[in-house]
Order: structure tokens, then sequence, then C-alpha cells
């Protein structure tokens, strides 16, 4: 069964930074395309970041380049999402995705439950 | 403010048909055959229905359709069921990755 667990999350206050992590099990990690996605407190969905299989290649929202780095570790099924200076609309769900099959971003099937931040003083 | 909109709800009763646009710029439905559909309830996370516009995962209920035209993208859903109240969110990339604005649907 494909599971994927963020942690990480909590409270952190502006300009604050946080690092969310993705433990991925059940499936081979190093050959899927992950993503990290966010939703505010009543808001819709909004696609943040993904990485290659590699790691070799990663786009981020506009919103977040320059502050926030997404990476991953193959060796321990593991994605991280470096958030830094973080802003009050950075507060959000963050969900880590898997592509649906391999080769395939931007298809989104297996989701995290989600992993809470909030930035407030 | 997202450039692909959904109406911001939908209702229907039980055993009807409903559907859903996703209405793009030409630059990101219309060119691509990349619209992929999330039906989201409640306090869960997403779950993926659709992609490439018409495809349906494995388990996923033939009652869910997809479909497109020109620069809007739809989502059609049969014999409605109560468990079907929930968000729904397109998704379109093609220079930008960005999700629809989501439309509630409430089944009456």
């Amino acid at each position: 069964e494909v599971r994927l667990v963020e942690s990480g999350g909590g409270l952190v206050r502006p300009g604050g930074s946080l690092r969310l992590s993705c433990t991925a099990s059940g499936f081979d990690f190093p050959n899927y395309w992950m993503t990290w996605v966010r939703q505010a407190p009543g808001k819709g969905l909004e696609w943040v970041a993904n990485i290659k299989q590699d790691g070799s290649e990663k786009e981020y929202v506009d919103s977040v380049r320059g502050r926030f780095t997404i990476s991953r570790d193959n060796s321990k099924n593991s994605m991280y999402l470096q958030m830094n200076s973080l802003r009050a609309d950075d507060t959000a769900v963050y969900f880590c995705a898997r592509e649906l099959y391999s080769g395939s971003p931007r298809r989104f099937l297996h989701w995290g439950q989600g992993t809470l931040i909030t930035v407030s003083s | 403010q997202s450039a692909l909109t959904q109406p911001a709800s939908i209702s229907g009763s039980p055993g009807q048909s409903i559907t859903i646009s996703c209405t793009g710029t030409s630059s990101d439905v219309d060119d691509y055959n990349y619209v992929s559909w999330y039906q989201q309830p409640p306090g869960k996370a997403p779950k993926l229905l659709i992609y490439d516009v018409t495809k349906r995962p494995s388990g996923i209920s033939n009652r869910f359709s997809g479909s497109k035209s020109g620069n809007t993208a739809s989502l059609t859903i049969s014999g409605l069921q109560t468990e079907d109240e929930a968000d729904y969110y397109c998704f379109s990339f093609k220079f930008n990755n960005e999700f629809g604005g989501g439309t509630k649907l409430t089944v009456l």
C-alpha cells in the first residue's frame, strides 16, 4: 500500500523558517516525481513545487520561488520542503503527492494527509 | 485569482447528472490535453478522478467522466450519490501548474 506521511508542521513567526518532510512507503520512491500542494484555510488547492526522480529538475510557484527549496533523499524515501522567510499567506495545510505513474508529473494519484503550517506572531 | 475558472458551487439531487466546467485561457486548457480533476471531501486529502481530460485511474467509478471543448474542460458526474458531496478542482499545466478555484458540490 502506498503511504505518504508529512511531518514538520507547526506555528512559526513571520520571517521564520520551517522544514517539512514527506516520508514515503509502499512503492519505489526513486522512480517517481514528487510534489507539494498547499491549501490555505477555507481556500482552494495551490500547487507549490515538484522535483524529478533524481532531483535534477525542480519547479516552484512564483510566490515561493527564492524562499522555498524542495529536495529529496532517495536513500531515505523522503522529500523535503525547506521554507524560509515565511509570511502569513504561507499559512496552509501542506500535502505531499506522488505522480500517477513513473514519468507522469502533474498527475497526482497518491496524497498524504497533510501537515498544517501556521505563520503568525 | 486562478486563471482556470470554475463555478463556485453546484447542486443536484441523488440520481441526477451534473457537469462542472473549467475554463482556461487558450494557453493552457486548449493547447494541451493535460487536464485532471480532483475530488476533496471536507477535511480530507484530494483524490484523483480524471487525468489527461478523459482517463480514469484504476478504481474510479465510471460515473465520473471528463471531456474538453475548446478552452473548457468538464467533469460530469452521473447518478449522483450523497457521498459525492465534496469540493472539485480541475488542474492544468503548460507554463504554470495551476488548480482551478474549486467547485463545491451539494447533493440535495
